[in-house]
């Protein structure tokens, strides 16, 4: 089955700097890349995704790279504010409408 | 919509009893997940309904855990006797199961805590 890991596990940055958290899966079937945000005491909530036919993409502060050959993909915030400080979870999934495996997670603080 | 709908949002039991976690999806989609967090393993994939039908229930730690989902609108997740490992947080989600978007909504969870 699909084994996502995530790295790094903890990310403390300043007001204003960029942070990129990395994973990387197992199954070559996987197409579907979505990540999500969960704050303390809430569900996850998605905020953006990315498909296999695509390399980039990108909203507002956001990013997401996806590198199908090596099995990785990445997530970049940009201009980092305290309101971006919580868990993130990547996942994968074979299709957009498939059972989602999510990696471990990555705490990330944005210190003012 | 008020989003995915669980209840109890907190559950104190001692080992032994039975647990009973509801869910009610977003009405129109066509997917249900049930999922499981904890410190130490993350968010771990229990089971998923499609259409009411249990597609892959291969995440259920053992026979103790049983789901239904008797209608679009309603579903269940039992665990019959609980233990002290069972303690965690437990997420349902729904999704419109189609191809052009693949979000989870996820409710906001029922904290479970088996003494």
């Amino acid at each position: 089955g699909e084994n996502v890991e995530q790295h790094p596990s903890t990310l403390s940055v300043q007001e204003g700097d960029s942070a990129v958290i990395k994973c990387t899966y197992s199954d070559s079937a996987s197409n579907y890349f979505p990540w999500y945000k969960q704050e303390l005491g809430k569900g996850p909530q998605l905020i953006i995704d990315i498909r296999s036919n695509v390399g980039e993409k990108k909203d507002q502060r956001i990013a997401v790279t996806l590198n199908k050959t090596a099995k990785h993909f990445s997530l970049h915030i940009t201009e980092t504010q305290p309101e971006d400080s919580a868990v993130y979870f990547c996942a994968a999934s074979e299709t957009s409408y498939d059972k989602v495996i999510f990696g471990p997670g990555t705490s990330l603080s944005v210190i003012p | 919509d008020a989003g995915v709908i669980q209840s109890p949002r907190h559950e104190v039991t001692e080992m032994g009893q039975e647990v009973t976690l509801r869910c009610k999806p977003i009405s129109g989609h066509n997917s249900l997940f049930w999922y499981r967090q904890t410190m130490m393993r993350g968010l771990e994939l229990l089971i998923y309904f499609n259409n009411n039908v249990p597609i892959d229930d291969s995440g259920m730690p053992e026979d103790r855990f049983s789901a239904k989902m008797p209608n679009a609108s309603f579903s269940t997740l039992k665990i019959q006797p609980s233990e002290p490992r069972d303690s965690a947080v437990y997420f349902c989600a729904s999704s419109p199961g189609t191809s052009i978007t693949g979000e989870l909504f996820f409710g906001e969870g029922s904290r479970l805590t088996v003494l």
